[in-house]
Formats: structure tokens, C-alpha cells, sequence
């Protein structure tokens, strides 16, 4: 079965601290790897997906096969990246498929 | 990018009668559509997947017959939570892409609350 654990609920830093949001995964394949995003009173969104190897807002993530991880870092918060991130998973052709989400983690960055 | 949207975004009902949530991708076609469900402060749940055409996909543990899904067209689908009861509270989003590569899109979702 599929599953993305997140450890952390919350995750507390000051601004300019460097942040880094813990995600693994299990998957018997080739999975694809999302972080999503969802601001106060906003819509979930995408923040980044693995195979797109970007860095969006300071954001990178990189998918580590053999530790089954896909964490999120920054190396500078910022005030406004307060929000709450899910890591999420889905099977190729994501698509036509489901994600599965990680229980979330709540990033506060205090100024 | 793609944009779907969710009505009503809220809504509150009575014990025992229906409520339907209706989910549209606005600007591109889907043949599938997901239904989660979030609960508070917990992460989102797949429901079922809604397929165009033909009947949906329900999760384990989900009862097609109280939460009936339609999607009779290629922008629109919806869930039916049939006769309510507070327990069916909750946040309930939807989601859709435009194609197989491309990443899922939200709905606002839409926080249904049973009295």
C-alpha cells in the first residue's frame, strides 16, 4: 500500500532561518512526488512536483529513492511562507490518478 | 493554470435530507475527477474517483449509496451526500487535470455542515 508520512504537525522557525519539512514515502514502483501548499482561507495548490525540478518561492525538493524521501527546504523563511504543506504521492500518469497526502505539516515562521 | 471550481462553498443542512456539491473545471475538459474528504486538523482522504460517463470508483469504507456521484458531463461532476447526518460533516474538496501528465488542480472546496 501506498502511504507519505510527514513527522512533523508543526514546524516553528523564525524568519531567515532555513526551513526544512520532512516527507517519506512507500511506493512499490515509480512514484511521482508533489508538495502542496494551502495558505489561510485558500485553495490547495502546487508548490512542487519532482519531476519538474524547479525551485518556486526559494522552495527545492529532492527525491531521494534510496531513503524514500522527498523533503522540503529553504534556506531563508520568510514571514509569508506561514502555511500549511502536504506532501502528496501519486502513480505515473498522476493525471488519471489519486494523490495520496501525508498528514500535513503547519510551517509558522515568526518575524 | 487550470481552474475548478466548487459551489456551494459552503452550506448547512438538516439531519436526514440531501445536500449535492457540485464540482466544474472551468477552463479545460476531464474525464476523471476526485472527491476527498478533509476532516479538521487531518489530512485529505480519497472518496472516489469520478469518471465521465461511466459509474465512479469508491474507496474502502465509503458507501456509494449515500454518497452518490455524477459525472454526466466533461467539466462537471457531483457528489450527493444523501440523507445526512452530522457525523457527514466536513470539508469536501474535489479535483481535476487536464491531462494524464499534468497535475491535479483543487476545487475551494465546500464545508458542509449537518444540524
Amino acid at each position: 500500500a501506498q502511504r507519505v508520512t510527514q513527522p512533523e504537525k508543526l514546524l516553528s522557525v523564525f524568519k531567515g532561518a532555513p526551513v526544512e519539512l520532512k516527507c517519506n514515502y512507500s511506493y512499490s514502483g515509480s512514484p511521482e512526488l508533489f508538495w502542496y501548499v494551502q495558505y489561510s482561507r485558500q485553495r490547495l495548490q502546487l508548490l512542487l512536483r519532482h519531476i519538474s525540478r524547479e525551485s518556486i518561492k526559494g522552495f527545492t525538493a529532492d527525491l531521494n529513492k534510496g531513503e524514500t524521501s522527498f523533503h522540503l527546504k529553504k534556506p531563508f523563511a520568510q514571514e509569508e511562507d506561514s502555511a500549511m504543506y502536504y506532501c502528496a504521492l501519486s502513480g505515473p500518469g498522476t493525471g488519471r490518478r489519486a494523490l495520496t497526502f501525508g498528514s500535513g505539516t503547519r510551517l509558522q515562521v515568526q518575524p | 493554470g487550470a481552474v475548478v471550481s466548487q459551489h456551494p462553498s459552503w452550506v448547512i443542512c438538516k439531519s436526514g435530507t440531501s445536500v449535492k456539491i457540485e464540482c466544474r473545471s472551468l477552463d479545460f475538459q476531464a474525464t476523471t475527477m476526485f472527491w476527498y474528504r478533509q476532516f479538521p486538523k487531518q489530512s485529505l482522504m480519497l472518496m472516489a474517483t469520478s469518471n465521465e460517463g461511466s459509474k465512479a470508483t469508491y474507496e474502502q469504507g465509503v458507501e456509494k449509496d449515500k454518497f452518490l456521484i455524477n459525472h454526466a458531463s466533461l467539466t462537471l461532476s457531483t457528489l450527493t451526500v444523501t440523507s445526512a447526518h452530522p457525523e457527514d460533516s466536513s470539508f469536501y474538496i474535489c479535483s481535476a487535470s487536464p491531462n494524464m501528465n499534468t497535475e491535479a488542480f483543487f476545487g475551494q472546496g465546500t464545508r458542509l455542515t449537518v444540524v
